[in-house]
């Protein structure tokens, strides 16, 4: 199985700061990876698929770049609505992993 | 709009069986594969398995292989989750969810499988 590592695990920020998130996998993963953003109680919705493709409706703050084993996921000014937990996931291989998470809070 | 919408939940005791369904509305249904996922109380999401969108494969994670079989009926537009010889360890919140070529693109609200004696 193919093991995500994220960092940190959790992010205490300022309004309007430059955050990033990282994600790291075991093996090469080409471009085959996304990432979630899950807010208390609500299901999972998915920012970026395939390392840097914003999905419809996610704000342009949002990016994601990397490639092979090692991943990014940044928010150009965090705003207070970004609170929440965000995952990585590989869609390279069954089973299909996911990281540990990134708890992201306002400082 | 696409809705997915799981249903099935609740208590049930270590070693027995529980149906989740999940009724999905807004897409052609027969055209994706579809998939579950879990989320054990203040733990992370852990995928649980996928089927494709005519039914003929299924894929399972490890921890519920051999235990968990999933189903679907492109008719209804509902998935299925068989689980049986269920454990403390698989109370968890399940949700489908819709299987993109890249991503899992519509979520479930989640149902709650609580396993306890």
């Amino acid at each position: 199985d193919i093991q995500m590592t994220q960092s940190p695990s959790s992010l205490s920020a300022s309004v309007g700061e430059r955050v990033t998130i990282t994600c790291r996998t075991s093996q090469i993963i080409s471009t085959y990876l996304n990432w979630y953003q899950q807010k208390p109680g609500k299901a999972p919705k998915v920012l970026i698929s395939a390392t840097s493709s914003l999905q419809s409706g996610v704000p342009s703050r949002f990016s994601g770049s990397g490639s092979g084993t090692d991943f990014t996921l940044t928010i150009s000014s965090l705003q207070p609505e970004d609170i929440a937990t965000y995952y990585c996931q590989q869609r390279y291989n069954i089973p299909y992993t996911f990281g540990q998470g990134t708890k992201l809070e306002i400082k | 709009e696409v809705q997915l919408l799981e249903s099935g939940g609740g208590l049930v005791q270590p070693g027995g069986s529980l149906r989740l369904s999940c009724a999905a509305s807004g897409f052609t249904f027969s055209s994706y594969a579809m998939t579950w996922v879990r989320q054990a109380p203040g733990k992370g999401l852990e995928w649980v398995s996928l089927i494709s969108a005519a039914g003929g494969n299924t894929y399972y994670a490890d921890s519920v292989k051999g235990r968990f079989t999933f189903s679907r009926d492109n008719s209804k537009n509902t998935i299925y989750l068989q689980m049986n010889s269920l454990r403390a360890e698989d109370t968890a919140v399940f949700y489908c969810a819709r299987s993109s070529a890249y991503a899992f693109d519509f979520w479930g609200q989640g149902t709650m499988v609580t396993v306890s004696s």
